[in-house]
């Protein structure tokens, strides 16, 4: 159980074009879901708290117009890249907290998504 | 605020040896604590967690994870190291529905 699917797995996009990532709990609901961003050989960045039907809350240093997340339903939060740069390149890596149960406590990790702009 | 440091960024280990992935983490306040492992190119799983009680965790794979709270550590070992466990070991602390990393340690078991 406490299974998080990202989609896509990996993408290959062009300059100032906008590219959506998707988070699914698949097997338990989420009130909360987490979008990270991992540089190689570094930790996770958290990058904004995504709450199901509310805005989300951005770290510090993250722009909200151009990672704009959607937290639709208690299963699927999107995050956007707008206007993608060859700096925005990286592995972003969502999770999702279950919103019952004995496993409130902790974040369960998608697979991540490897994103390349050319 | 929270903190987690994990001092040791590689360790080199052969196989079928003993390993012990160090983390120490700072904090005002009583916090749960996370092992997570990392292979190339995936997310993150759960290895163990300490929420409360005893304070020997052991989780998936063999590892296990003490809690010493005066020492504020949460030191990941294995008795016996595979091949397979090479990857990357995230701890993490989580208060107020927050995660805060570590850096990592890039674990390398050598045949």
């Amino acid at each position: 159980g406490a299974v998080v699917s990202q989609h896509p797995s990996w993408v290959i996009c062009k300059s100032g074009t906008s590219v959506k990532i998707e988070c699914r709990s698949l097997d338990f609901q989420a009130t909360t879901m987490f979008w990270y961003r991992q540089f190689p050989k570094q930790s996770l960045m958290l990058m904004a708290t995504s709450n199901e039907g509310s805005k989300a809350t951005y770290e510090q240093g993250v722009e909200k117009d151009k990672f704009l997340i959607n937290h639709a339903s208690l299963t699927l939060s999107t995050l956007t890249v707008t206007s993608a740069h060859p700096e925005d390149s990286s592995f972003y890596i969502c999770s999702a907290r279950p919103s019952s149960g004995s496993r409130t406590d902790t974040q369960y990790f998608g697979p991540g998504t490897r994103l390349t702009v050319l | 605020a929270q903190s987690v440091t994990q001092l040791d960024s590689q360790v080199p280990v052969f196989e079928e040896a003993p390993v012990e992935l160090r983390c120490n983490y700072s904090s005002s306040v009583s916090v749960y604590l996370f092992w997570y492992v990392q292979y190339p190119n995936q997310g993150l799983q759960l290895l163990l967690k300490y929420l409360s009680g005893s304070t020997l965790v052991k989780g998936i794979n063999g590892f296990e994870a003490e809690f010493n709270k005066s020492q504020t550590s949460f030191h990941l070992r294995k008795p016996s190291v595979h091949i397979s466990d090479t990857a990357e070991y995230f701890c993490a602390v989580s208060w107020s529905n927050q995660f805060y990393f570590g850096t990592g340690t890039s674990l390398t078991v050598i045949p």
